[in-house]
């Protein structure tokens, strides 16, 4: 079992919806999560962080953590076409010495 | 100006070539990692690095090689290229919770 995971897509969602993405962990000590966006051709850029206390609100986005279930969520409200994107979920599954693990990327299409 | 770069962006290399690609940043953070990207396995991660003279395998450590004499360097060795280290590696640096992250631009290497 990988360590994080993630539905490839394409997720299709048309211009101003709520995009939903999710990823799942496998490291129940787990302490801080972290969304990536990579356009293609480009480096991941970090868009949000949260640590396992508490979801996390920025603009449009929303980070949402189930740690019962070990899943962490990206919400993008009011979808824009710009949006379009491989979102990449990393979590850091050690409390001490920082390790980013990456899933394999949601690819996110927006339509106009 | 603050950032993190790589050098070369572009590398082809004969099979059983050593080849080392360059990482340097400016920020000051104390972690760096170099991840390889490839189609359906997204990012792997290869080495990281806590502080100078801290490394530590990633999951895919096998042929390469890592140092870190400084903080602002972590440069990436390939000691007897093989095909299958073709690949795009990504250098990234952060700070030690990960809520400050960059990654480098890439380097997108063939072995031939």
């Amino acid at each position: 079992q990988k360590e994080v995971e993630q539905n490839s897509g394409p997720l299709s969602v048309p211009e101003g919806a709520i995009a939903s993405l999710n990823c799942t962990y496998s490291d129940r000590g787990s302490q801080s999560f972290f969304w990536y966006r990579q356009y293609s051709g480009k480096s991941p850029e970090l868009i949000m962080f949260i640590y396992s206390n508490g979801d996390k609100e920025d603009g449009r986005f929303t980070a949402q953590l189930n740690k019962a279930s070990q899943y962490v969520s990206l919400l993008i409200r009011d979808s824009q076409p710009s949006d379009s994107a491989t979102y990449l979920c990393a979590v850091n599954p050690f409390t001490g010495f920082q390790k980013l693990v990456f899933g394999t990327g949601t690819r996110l299409l927006v339509s106009p | 100006d603050a950032g993190i770069t790589q050098s070369p962006r572009y590398k082809i290399t004969e099979t059983g070539r050593q080849v080392t690609l360059m990482c340097h940043q400016t920020w000051s953070h104390s972690y760096m990692f170099w991840y390889r990207q490839d189609l359906g396995h997204g990012l792997r991660l290869i080495y990281y690095s806590a502080a100078a003279d801290i490394t530590d395998k990633g999951e895919v450590p096998d042929g390469y090689v890592v140092s870190r004499s400084k903080t602002e360097n972590f440069p990436l060795t390939l000691e007897s290229a093989t095909r299958s280290q073709t690949s795009v590696y990504f250098c990234a640096s952060t700070n030690r919770g990960g809520t400050e992250a960059f990654f480098g631009q890439g380097t997108r290497l063939t072995v031939v």
